[in-house]
């Protein structure tokens, strides 16, 4: 079974604290993403990577960076964080996999983040 | 970024009734739309996609119905089960210069009520 696998489910940290927050894939997929989830805003993309040391900024990149070392790999930096990165964040890959030919987004679980 | 948003934030069904979840969108340019199922403590789950060409696709229970001409998508669950209870998102698919972009809805929680 195809799996992107998030290392933390929870983590509490306080302000200003370096955060990492790592994604595996296991699919051999060139394209990774990292989503916030925020109730009401739905999943708004942060950054995304279509190739090892390759990456893009999304809509909301402010605060945070990213790192895409090695293909399967593909890490979520908070430099200092704040309470207003308090959020569900989400790991995806996606690969062409919908029937009517769409590329279709495999997530993880989420990592739950509460910065005090 | 491009607009994608759905009209009910809630929706209760009976089980065994069908459900109706609606999205409306507003990139004409989309190639792809896709719902995605997510269940508590777990990520969004792939369902349907249908592509831009298309008005009707039908999977195993759901259907999905595209109307070009007013922008709305919308996800039909038929007889409706208590697993069926998940928060429910439209995504519009488009290929770029870039490669891949997805921008997805606020999503809308299914309750079943047994």
């Amino acid at each position: 079974d195809v799996k992107v696998t998030q290392s933390s489910r929870y983590l509490v940290k306080r302000t200003g604290e370096k955060v990492f927050l790592e994604c595996v894939q296991d699919m051999d997929h060139e394209n990774m993403f990292w989503y916030r989830q925020d109730p009401g805003l739905g999943l708004r993309l942060i950054y995304f990577s279509y190739d090892v040391k390759m990456k893009e900024k999304g809509d909301i990149p402010e605060g945070y960076s990213v790192s895409r070392e090695k293909k399967e790999r593909f890490s979520l930096i908070l430099e200092s964080a704040s309470t207003n990165q308090t959020s569900m964040y989400l790991c995806a890959s996606s690969s062409p996999g919908g029937d009517s030919g769409a590329n279709v987004l495999t997530f993880g679980a989420g990592s739950r983040l509460t910065v005090l | 970024g491009e607009s994608v948003g759905l009209h009910l934030p809630t929706l209760s069904v009976q089980e065994g009734d069908n459900s109706i979840i609606n999205c409306a969108y507003s990139n004409s340019a989309s190639d792809y739309f896709i719902w995605y199922k997510q269940e508590s403590g777990k990520g969004p789950q792939f369902i349907i996609d249908i592509r831009s060409n298309m008005d009707k696709r039908q999977g195993q229970r759901v259907t999905v119905l595209l109307n070009k001409t007013v922008k709305h998508l919308s996800l039909q669950i038929a007889a409706t089960q208590p697993g069926d209870s998940a928060v429910y998102f439209c995504a519009e698919n488009s290929r770029s210069y870039t490669g891949n972009q997805f921008y997805f809805g606020t999503g809308t929680s299914l309750t079943v009520i047994p």
